[in-house]
């Protein structure tokens, strides 16, 4: 079974960059795209873009563009999603998914806290 | 962009209604279209995708259907723990877009 660990609650202050990771288990990380989605809190969610661990090929929602870095390592079966120039609008829980576009798997997901 | 109007954003029922909950696409998606349910700190977890696929353990009162650019998912007959929000999202084109979503309560 595909299981996705992400890594633990950040609370990081405004102008900074935070780090997120995303390790997959139970399949290979080059077997599917992998997704990252934000939702505020009490919000609907948001697309942030995908990385095809194969090759390193990355596709970002407009916003995110500027904010938003997907990078994967296939060595420990890893994605990571780093958030920049961080404000309070950065506050969100961060999901990664993957499984194709069944988007069959989930991360528990990780609260990000933008506050000085 | 493609935009997903859904709605309604938020919606009262009692258990054993019908209940709809549409989205509408601003161009031709096809049917690359995932439903997804998700209750209060938990991921997302997909309901229908294809449009109209049932997902793998999901209930068989829930049902994906399409009629043009509009979208719609279906409990036949609602129970308490199908209260959660609901979300669609196209896969059909770059930037995938979400739904705004909904929110079913039980009356």
């Amino acid at each position: 079974e595909v299981q996705l660990q992400q890594s633990g609650a950040e609370l990081v202050r405004p102008g900074t960059s935070v780090k997120l990771s995303c390790k997959v288990s139970g399949d290979t990380i080059t077997a599917y795209y992998m997704h990252f989605v934000k939702q505020r809190p009490g919000q609907g969610l948001e697309w942030i873009g995908r990385i095809d661990p194969e090759d390193d090929s990355t596709k970002y929602a407009e916003k995110f563009k500027n904010k938003a870095t997907l990078t994967a390592d296939t060595s420990s079966n890893t994605a990571y999603l780093k958030l920049s120039s961080l404000t309070s609008e950065d506050t969100a829980t961060y999901f990664c998914t993957t499984g194709g576009l069944r988007f069959d798997y989930w991360g528990q997901g990780v609260m990000v806290t933008v506050s000085s | 962009d493609i935009q997903m109007t859904q709605s309604p954003s938020s919606m009262s029922a009692s258990l054993g209604d019908r209940v709809t909950i549409t989205c509408q696409a601003s161009q031709d998606i096809g049917n690359n279209l995932i439903w997804f349910q998700q209750k209060p700190g938990k991921s997302p977890r997909p309901m229908i995708y294809y449009a109209t696929n049932l997902a793998n353990g999901v209930p068989s009162r829930f049902s994906g259907s399409r009629s043009g650019s509009d979208y719609s998912l279906t409990i036949s007959s609602l129970e308490s723990e199908d209260m959660a929000d609901y979300h669609c999202l196209q896969y059909k084109q770059y930037p995938f877009t979400f739904g705004s979503g909904t929110k079913l309560e039980i009356k």
